[in-house]
């Protein structure tokens, strides 16, 4: 079993819809997550960290399952500009990245 | 200012030249990373410095050796590289290497190993 497992995608959504993504992790010992964002063939920028209690940011909702062992994004009101591959990071000691989800809004 | 800048944005380089890559931060962080990200693939950690001393190496392949001159610079040297190594080289800074702190990633440099 991966590290961290995403659903590679894409998911593709109409404008206004909303999403949601996954992310299990199999290391019971992270202490610490996040959700960036990569556009093509630019660098990751953190879109959110992610707290115990869950925490939102506008559009966007993190939540944290430690019981399960999975974070998740919910994104609201789905803009084009959303569209890009959504990365999880898994924190213990290193960072460990999942693969990616892909996700394409369409107008 | 979470502004981390790397330099050159794209590197052209054959098997037996020497070139590097450059890292700078002016955000006083003490903790920075260099991974490496192939094409559809999430970022590979490769080193990590904390406080100017190598902490991390993800054993890299010596052909890659990394340099921390001062704690706003991290350097990649680059030499006898092969044509896998072609892929996007990214350099992430954090306050420091504690599990809670976020990653500023650079905008990366682009190699391609001819």
């Amino acid at each position: 079993r991966k590290e961290v497992e995403q659903d590679p995608g894409p998911f593709n959504v109409p404008e206004g819809a909303t999403v949601a993504f996954n992310c299990t992790y199999s290391n019971s010992a992270s202490q610490s997550f996040f959700w960036y964002r990569q556009d093509c063939r630019k660098e990751p920028k953190l879109l959110m960290s992610v707290y115990s209690s869950g925490n939102e940011d506008g559009r966007f909702t993190a939540q944290l399952n430690r019981a399960s062992q999975y974070i998740s994004l919910l994104i609201r009101d789905s803009k084009l500009s959303d569209s890009a591959t959504y990365l999880c990071v898994v924190k213990r000691w290193r960072v460990t990245f999942g693969t990616g989800t892909k996700l394409q809004v369409i107008p | 200012d979470t502004e981390v800048t790397q330099t050159p944005k794209h590197l052209v380089m054959g098997m037996t030249n020497k070139k590097s890559l450059k890292c700078e931060q002016h955000m006083g962080h003490r903790a920075m990373y260099w991974y490496k990200q192939k094409a559809k693939k999430p970022p590979e950690l490769m080193f990590v410095y904390s406080y100017e001393k190598l902490s991390i190496n993800e054993s890299v392949p010596s052909r890659f050796s990394p340099e921390c001159p001062n704690s706003s610079l991290l350097n990649l040297h680059l030499h006898a590289l092969q044509p896998e190594d072609s892929a996007l080289y990214l350099c992430a800074s954090s306050q420091d290497e504690q599990v809670q702190e976020t990653q500023y990633f650079g905008p990366g440099t682009r190699l391609l190993v001819l």
